[in-house]
């Protein structure tokens, strides 16, 4: 069973860089058993997705992110990380690494989060 | 894109009493649906994938149903750990997939 478990700071001030790292275990990243996705939830409203990484080096990001975004791997360290510069009030959210199982998506063509981290918030405000 | 919408935002169950959640697609996304519970402070679990297939070890009393549009997550005899937030989310069209707004089920 993989887990996830997001860190970071709580708080981030206007125009500055938000930074967040995901630890997994259970699993490797450099297994490649899983697409590495970031999730974000401002209060009171939906999920967004931010953006998936893999092993391999894919990267795709929201468009609407995408300016001001980054996904990496430290597969040394089992972590995935998130920078999303320039931030703003509207970034306040609940930021959520979650794992989408390869082979689901490649046999089944499904793309649904088989697992989730806790999830971290992150308030932007000076 | 796909806009999933979620009713009731809020729904009272008395314990033992059924539940049934409603999740509707502005526009066929096939079987290609999930549910997902998130329970207060906890990470968001995946409960059921193609529409009614149940994730491993999730209970029996879960059951989701439907097909193109029109999606049914039923709870057969709520029980007081089933308090929690539950979301839909299509994939016919991903990545990334996009998510209801969630229900809340709570013990009346």
């Amino acid at each position: 069973q993989v887990q996830l478990q997001e860190s970071g700071p709580g708080l981030v001030k206007p125009s500055e860089t938000l930074s967040l790292t995901c630890s997994v275990s259970g699993d490797s990243i450099s297994s490649g058993d899983y697409y590495w996705t970031w999730i974000r939830q401002p209060p009171g409203q939906g999920l967004e997705w931010i953006g998936y990484i893999y092993n391999s080096g894919s990267i795709y990001y929201n468009p609407s992110l995408r300016s001001r975004v980054t996904l990496s791997l430290d597969m040394s360290r089992d972590q995935l990380s998130l920078r999303l510069t320039s931030v703003t009030a509207a970034d306040t959210a609940v930021y959520y690494c979650a794992a989408v199982n390869v082979d689901t998506v490649v046999t089944a063509h499904s793309w649904y989060y088989e697992f989730w981290g806790r999830g971290t918030l992150v308030t932007v405000s000076s | 894109e796909i806009l999933m919408t979620q009713s009731p935002a809020t729904l009272s169950v008395s314990p033992g009493e059924r539940a049934t959640l409603s999740c509707r697609a502005s526009q066929t996304v096939t079987s290609k649906l999930a549910w997902y519970q998130q329970k207060l402070g906890q990470a968001p679990r995946l409960l059921i994938y193609g529409a009614s297939t149940r994730a491993p070890g999730v209970p029996a009393r879960f059951s989701g149903s439907g097909s193109g549009t029109d999606f049914t997550l039923t709870i057969s005899s709520l029980q007081s750990e089933d308090c929690a937030i539950y979301y839909c989310q299509q994939y016919n069209k991903w990545p990334p997939g996009t998510f209801g707004q969630g229900t809340k089920v709570e013990i009346k």
